[in-house]
């Protein structure tokens, strides 16, 4: 696809239920990232790959957020025993390589609701 | 480490200018700048990179002073498609990578 692809758009979970987002980041895009955005924030770090390298996952709130990329191209976010506080929208977003001086192109997010 | 965007919210009548400026505390390598509209992924604007460049892209551009670490996005002759939430993201001198967002600046266009 031309974009970045999230799916799904929408996700409703009950509290202590595993959830898992799915990235589908630009053709031939080595970095991909992984943000959580709360109402009215801005998008905050949650991990970076460069490839099917994890080489910061310094952001993820606690050990029940894990992410992985295995081949290089599509992503998944896990989130085991959700709670409410892990209600937000999770932004992927992906890059041709160096961030420092290119865009990061993004998807248009999960939104994650815990009841 | 987050970026500190002013002001929190603008509200202009179609045609008028706006500044929103970015400012750091830490080192910067460069400024990304995107829109988001409701419920949509955010858009990039421009990059400014370290050496105080000003980018242009139709009646937006965007400085940056590396020394004091701020940035400012310039809106001229505003259009009602400019209504959104504009973010500046910034990248540390010792970091390489994270995109360190603002809690982004509101701007209102009105016919």
């Amino acid at each position: 696809g031309a974009g970045v692809s999230q799916s799904p758009r929408y996700k409703v979970a009950k509290r202590g239920q595993d959830v898992a987002l799915r990235c589908d980041p630009i053709s031939g895009h080595v970095s991909l990232f992984w943000y959580q955005q709360a109402l009215g924030q801005g998008p905050e770090f949650l991990t970076y790959f460069q490839n099917e390298a994890q080489l910061d996952k310094s952001g993820l709130p606690s050990d029940r957020f894990f992410a992985e990329r295995p081949e290089g191209s599509v992503s998944t976010l896990k989130i085991q025993r959700t709670q409410q506080e892990d209600s937000a929208v999770y932004l992927c977003a992906s890059s041709f390589y160096r961030v420092r001086d290119q865009p990061q192109h993004f998807g248009d997010g999960t939104r994650l609701s815990i009841l | 480490q987050q970026p500190v965007q002013s002001p929190q919210a603008v509200i202009l009548r179609e045609g008028e200018d706006a500044v929103i400026n970015c400012s750091s505390s830490k080192a910067l390598y460069s400024v990304h700048w995107y829109r988001q509209k409701h419920g949509e992924a955010p858009v990039f604007l421009m990059i400014l990179l370290k050496g105080g460049e000003q980018k242009g892209h139709e009646k937006i551009s965007a400085s940056f002073n590396e020394k004091k670490q701020q940035s400012s996005l310039y809106l001229t002759a505003s259009q009602l498609s400019y209504s959104g939430t504009y973010f500046c993201g910034t990248v540390n001198s010792n970091s390489g990578y994270a995109l360190n967002f603002g809690k982004g600046t509101s701007l209102l266009v009105t016919p």
